[in-house]
């Protein structure tokens, strides 16, 4: 079993459309980050979320973490495009040195 | 550019072959990982240095040996791998080994390592 659950494991909607992904635990985390990792590249970091019940907003991206810290979403509006990619998220147990669990990745194909 | 650069950036080798990886990192950090992605399973940590002591190895194969000379160079030397090893192995730094909502972590492009 995985520590980090992420759904779905794949999306093809088309552009303009919303759509969220979601990262599911039963553990606790001190801090969720979300990556967006495109073909032949690493991942990026998109954001970190520390406090739960936090939201964090980048340009049409929506990040929310749980209020009970273990859990997170990614919304997207008005998808485009250029959002295509896999999506990583990424939990750091509470532990004192900086150590982080990748869910699966959700790839997501925007369709012009 | 993230500041990290991987080389080969693809690798085919033999089951007997000894190859080796190479990260760089431009960005003065401290602390620099080895990750295994593969087609079926979440990233994986493999390796942690933090000024160029490793100091979390987590339950990789010795057939996978890390060696970071100086902070800004860490290399994973390869020998008798196998089919399964196939994967894409990510380098990634950071400033230090602080919380990550602190500390952001850089990733390099990847070697794609196809083992025959």
């Amino acid at each position: 079993t995985q520590l980090l659950e992420q759904s779905p494991q794949f999306l093809s909607i088309q552009e303009g459309e919303n759509l969220t992904v979601y990262c599911n635990s039963s553990s606790v985390f001190s801090s969720l980050q979300w990556y967006r990792q495109e073909p032949g590249e690493g991942p990026v970091l998109l954001v970190t979320v520390v406090t739960g019940g936090e939201v964090k907003k980048l340009k049409r991206l929506t990040f929310q973490f749980g209020d009970a810290r273990k859990d997170s979403s990614l919304h997207i509006t008005a998808a485009q495009p250029g959002d295509t990619g896999l999506y990583l998220c990424a939990g750091e147990l509470i532990q004192g040195a900086q150590k982080l669990v990748f869910g699966q990745g959700t790839r997501l194909t925007i369709n012009p | 550019e993230t500041g990290v650069t991987q080389t080969p950036r693809h690798l085919v080798m033999g089951m007997t072959n000894k190859k080796s990886l190479k990260c760089e990192q431009h960005l003065g950090h401290n602390a620099m990982y080895w990750y295994k992605q593969s087609a079926k399973k979440p990233l994986e940590l493999m390796f942690v240095y933090s000024l160029e002591e490793r100091v979390e190895n987590n339950s990789v194969p010795s057939r996978f040996s890390p060696e970071c000379p100086n902070s800004s160079h860490l290399f994973l030397h390869l020998h008798t791998l196998q089919p399964e090893d196939s994967a894409l192995y990510l380098c990634a730094s950071s400033q230090d080994r602080r919380l990550a909502s602190y500390n952001e972590q850089f990733f390099g492009p990847g070697t794609r390592l196809t083992v025959l």
